[in-house]
C-alpha cells in the first residue's frame, strides 16, 4: 500500500539549533516528493519538491531535503531554525500515473522558542 | 494573481443536514483535487478532475459523498445527510496539469453537531 509516513509528531526546538525532519514513503512506482508547510492560520504552501534529478533539493526560507532512494527517505532539513518557521510541516508523495493525487504524512508540529 | 478559494470558510451543520462546500481553483488549471484534514492528521485524499472529468473517486468514504465539476473550472463537494464523523477540515488544490505541485485553498472548516 502506498504510504507517508513522519518520524516526530512535535518537534520543540531553540532558535539557532539545527532541523532535521524525518519522512519515510512506501510506493510502487515513481514518485514525486513534497514538503508543505501550514503556518498558524494560513493554508498549505509548498516549501520544495523533488520530481527527478540531483537528491538534494533546495526549497523557500533556507531549507532543503534529500532523496534517498535506497532508504525511502525524503527527511527536511534547515541548518538554524528561527522563531518564524514555528508551523505544521507535512511530507507528501505524489504518484504522477495517478493523476498526481498525493499521500501525506500524519505531520510534524514544530515549535521554535525565541 | 488570485490563488484558490473556497468558501465557506466555516459550515456548522446539524447531524442529518446536507451540506454544499465550494472550490475556485486558480483560472486555467486543469487538475482540482479534494482533501479531507481531520484534527491532528494529514490530508487524505477524496477525489480528483481533469476538466470536467472525475477520473479517480478512490477516497470519498461514502456514497453520501459526492462531487462535480461540470464546467472544468468550479467545484463543489456535496456531503448529503451529514455525520459527526464528517467533522473535518475540506480543501481543495489546483494544478496546471497532474503531477505537478498543487496550489492550496485555505479549506472549509465543518462541524457536524
Amino acid at each position: 500500500a502506498q504510504s507517508v509516513s513522519q518520524h516526530n509528531h512535535h518537534v520543540i526546538l531553540s532558535e539557532a539549533a539545527s532541523l532535521e525532519l524525518g519522512c519515510n514513503y512506501s510506493y510502487g512506482g515513481t514518485v514525486n516528493l513534497f514538503w508543505y508547510v501550514q503556518y498558524p492560520g494560513q493554508h498549505l504552501q509548498l516549501l520544495l519538491k523533488y520530481f527527478s534529478g540531483d537528491p538534494l533539493v533546495k526549497g523557500i526560507k533556507g531549507f532543503e531535503a534529500e532523496f534517498i532512494k535506497s532508504k525511502f527517505s525524503f527527511n527536511l532539513r534547515k541548518p538554524s531554525v528561527q522563531w518564524s518557521d514555528t508551523a505544521e510541516y507535512f511530507c507528501a508523495g505524489g504518484l504522477y500515473n495517478q493523476g498526481g493525487k498525493l499521500i501525506f504524512g500524519q505531520g510534524t508540529e514544530l515549535s521554535v522558542k525565541p | 494573481g488570485a490563488g484558490v478559494s473556497q468558501s465557506p470558510r466555516y459550515k456548522v451543520a446539524k447531524r442529518g443536514q446536507d451540506v454544499a462546500l465550494r472550490c475556485d481553483p486558480i483560472s486555467g488549471h486543469v487538475s482540482l483535487f479534494w482533501y479531507q484534514q481531520a484534527l491532528g492528521q494529514g490530508p487524505e485524499f477524496l477525489t480528483y478532475f481533469q476538466n470536467e472529468a472525475q477520473l479517480d473517486k478512490s477516497g470519498l468514504p461514502s456514497d453520501r459523498f459526492f462531487a462535480e465539476r461540470p464546467e472544468g473550472s468550479v467545484s463543489t463537494l456535496k456531503i448529503q445527510r451529514t455525520q459527526q464523523e464528517d467533522s473535518a477540515v475540506y480543501l481543495c488544490a489546483s494544478t496546471p496539469t497532474g503531477g505537478g505541485e498543487q496550489y492550496f485553498g485555505p479549506g472549509t472548516r465543518l462541524t457536524v453537531t
